[in-house]
């Protein structure tokens, strides 16, 4: 099945213990992203990548770092997570950037205290 | 930048109304609109998308229009059924570029 798959789930963690959120897609897709979801503020963009070594900051970054060593994988690091970082984040990947549309992860709820 | 702009913020709609949820975009060339759908406590899901060569798109109750010169697209869902509420985002790109989100718009279907 055509998937992104996104772990964990749920994660509640403590200020600044570094944590990762996995994400790897089977669809062979090129452009991948990880969003952020705040309620009435939508989903905003953490960082992208439109190929395998090319990665690109979003609109809010700060906090966050990502790689992209294989085409499949996106992983999202939180070097020290502060409270504020609470969110709903989502991976999502598409053929290209641009173009075609987004499949989305299943979203990792994360929690700072 | 694209700047995309999504109105209402939220929408109430008896069940078998229609519903009608408007954007706007910024950057001429654009020529790929997507919708999604969230459902609460789950992921964003694709319901429709319309590129730019095209002005109107339909799919069962749910059809999308694209004003090119005005830069708005619309989606538009007849015939509206409680399993329609949830959070609708629109989104703009070009080949090449990032997805720019509206801020989604909260449609409430009232049985």
């Amino acid at each position: 099945e055509a998937q992104v798959t996104q772990n964990p789930r749920y994660l509640i963690t403590v200020t600044g213990k570094k944590l990762t959120v996995t994400c790897s897609q089977n669809m062979n897709h090129e452009y991948m992203s990880w969003y952020r979801q705040d309620p009435g503020l939508g989903l905003r963009q953490i960082y992208y990548s439109m190929n395998v070594e090319v990665t690109d900051k979003g609109d809010v970054p700060e906090g966050y770092k990502v790689s992209r060593k294989e085409k499949r994988n996106f992983p999202l690091i939180l070097e020290s997570p502060s409270p504020n970082q609470t969110s709903l984040y989502f991976c999502a990947s598409s053929l290209v950037s641009g173009g075609f549309g987004y499949t989305f992860g299943s979203g990792t709820r994360l929690t700072v205290v | 930048g694209e700047n995309v702009e999504q109105h209402p913020s939220t929408l109430s709609v008896q069940e078998g109304d229609s519903a009608v949820i408007k954007c706007t975009y910024s950057d001429s060339a654009s020529n790929y609109f997507p919708w999604y759908k969230q459902e609460l406590g789950k992921r964003p899901q694709l319901i429709i998308d319309i590129r730019s060569n095209v002005g109107e798109k339909k799919d069962q109750r749910i059809a999308v229009t694209l004003n090119k010169t005005a830069k708005h697209f619309s989606l538009h869902i007849t015939e509206t059924q409680p399993e329609d509420s949830a959070v609708y985002f629109c989104a703009a790109s070009k080949r090449g570029n990032q997805f720019y989100f509206g801020t989604g718009t909260s449609l409430t279907v009232i049985p």
